[in-house]
């Protein structure tokens, strides 16, 4: 099956610094990637979308200038969590879109726990 | 549309029997559905889907029911294990031309299985 992989799983900064996370597509070309924010026992919340070679469309809300997305090629998308703050602690989960026509679906990675002291 | 639940609905079980999971979904122009299940501390993982053009689906041990006249989707689990704790949403989408669109999600439902 298709395979999303992230990294780090896990983070822990000082309020202030930037983080960055990696959502990779491992056996699959994911043209679109999809990142989410997901606080305890909620359900996800899409954040952008990432279209590799083009900007990211961002929801209502996020602060583009914030959450930094790039997606430079067709396996790997960046989120840069930029100035964080505690109030950015949470779980961030990303998905790659495996294809168009019938095949079409999301693939989530594992998550990444970021805390911020 | 999407909904952000601040209270998970929770389903028990015993192990061995069957669990039946539902979901109301809030567009009639969706025609793809997918549920996932998603472990603690985990991303989600792909159970199953479905189109709109089909009102039942069967995996392993998974069957999903769409009923596009009241809007449900359901998610059938046979002789549940303990393995099967988990949360489980589902999420609806439009195709854009030959393109899904993004997906939304439902609230999540919290399904524990004991012994």
């Amino acid at each position: 099956g298709a395979v999303v992989s992230q990294h780090p799983s896990r983070v822990i900064c000082k309020s202030g610094t930037s983080v960055k996370i990696e959502c990779r597509s491992l056996d699959f070309q994911a043209t679109t990637m999809f990142w989410y924010r997901q606080f305890p026992k909620q359900s996800l919340m899409l954040m952008a979308t990432s279209n590799e070679g083009s900007k990211a469309t961002y929801e209502q809300g996020v602060e583009k200038d914030k959450f930094l997305i790039n997606h430079a090629s067709l396996t790997l998308s960046t989120l840069t969590v930029t100035s964080a703050h505690p109030e950015d602690s949470s779980f961030y989960i990303c998905s790659a879109r495996t294809g168009t026509g019938i095949t079409d679906t999301q693939y989530f990675g594992p998550g990444t726990r970021l805390t911020v002291l | 549309g999407e909904s952000v639940g601040l209270h998970l609905p929770t389903l028990s079980v015993q192990e061995g029997d069957n669990s039946i999971i539902n979901c109301a979904y809030s567009n009639s122009a969706s025609d793809y559905f997918i549920w996932y299940k998603q472990e603690s501390g985990k991303g989600p993982q792909f159970i199953i889907d479905i189109r709109s053009n089909m009102d039942k689906r069967q995996g392993q041990r998974v069957t999903v029911l769409l009923n596009k006249t009241v809007k449900h989707l359901s998610l059938q689990i046979a002789a549940t294990q303990p393995g099967d704790s988990a949360v489980y949403f589902c999420a609806e989408a439009k195709k854009k031309g030959s393109t899904l669109g993004r997906l939304y999600f439902g609230r999540g439902t919290q399904l524990t299985v004991w012994p």
